[in-house]
């Protein structure tokens, strides 16, 4: 079974409107992200969630609002598209450092077009 | 500049030849961690390395930390070793993970 579900896997959009992407983990962690990547530019960090919590935004653009309705969701908000944002969206989620320092894991991703 | 740097940037290896995989970064660290990648899939971990040399099977990672480099060492390859290794680091002073460009790993017949 998946432990980090992302949906949608594939996404169509045109530019102007908005989307969501939905993430999901049933790791019991309590830390939770997002990352961009595109074929241009390696795999960016956007935003880091802890106890649905905002703790780090890399994200210029407030077009990017992450939202956290319950502790093992993180999903991301995408308003005004644009076709750079196209790129593969991933979700990961790690455990507290007292367990395993640092150690991502990784959703499917989504994949995003904006025409 | 990019603080996190893999070479090479691709490779083809026969099948059963080794690799060896490096990533340099240019500040000091928290964490290290490789991932494998296929095409239009997600990363999986494959070490979190912050130093020293650990071994996974094929696999062998070894961090230094003076000298601020990692390598990934694949023995005797398969096909199902193909894909690509990105190589990620949280830098002391950082809250987040910066990623290489990765390596794209190619085993041929």
């Amino acid at each position: 079974d998946p432990k980090i579900i992302q949906k949608p896997k594939y996404l169509v959009a045109v530019t102007g409107s908005e989307k969501i992407l939905i993430c999901e983990q049933y790791l019991g962690h309590n830390a939770m992200y997002w990352y961009r990547q595109s074929a241009k530019k390696p795999l960016e960090f956007m935003f880091s969630y802890s106890y649905q919590k905002l703790m780090d935004n890399q994200t210029a653009s407030s077009r990017f609002q992450p939202q956290s309705s319950k502790k093992n969701h993180l999903d991301l908000q995408i308003t005004a598209l644009k076709p750079d944002d196209s790129a593969t969206y991933f979700c990961a989620s790690s455990p507290p450092p007292e367990i395993n320092q640092d150690t991502q894991y990784f959703g499917p991703g989504t994949r995003l077009l904006v025409l | 500049g990019q603080q996190v740097q893999q070479s090479p940037t691709s490779l083809v290896l026969q099948e059963g030849e080794n690799a060896e995989l490096q990533c340099n970064f240019s500040t000091s660290l928290n964490s290290m961690q490789w991932f494998y990648q296929r095409p239009g899939g997600s990363l999986i971990s494959v070490f979190y390395n912050p130093s020293g040399t650990k071994q996974s099977g094929r696999l062998t990672s070894t961090t230094v930390i003076k000298e601020r480099r990692s390598s990934l060492h694949i023995s005797s390859s398969q096909i199902t070793d193909s894909g690509t290794y990105l190589c990620a680091i949280r830098a002391n002073s950082g809250t987040y993970q910066r990623f290489g460009t990765g390596t794209k790993l190619q085993v041929v017949p």
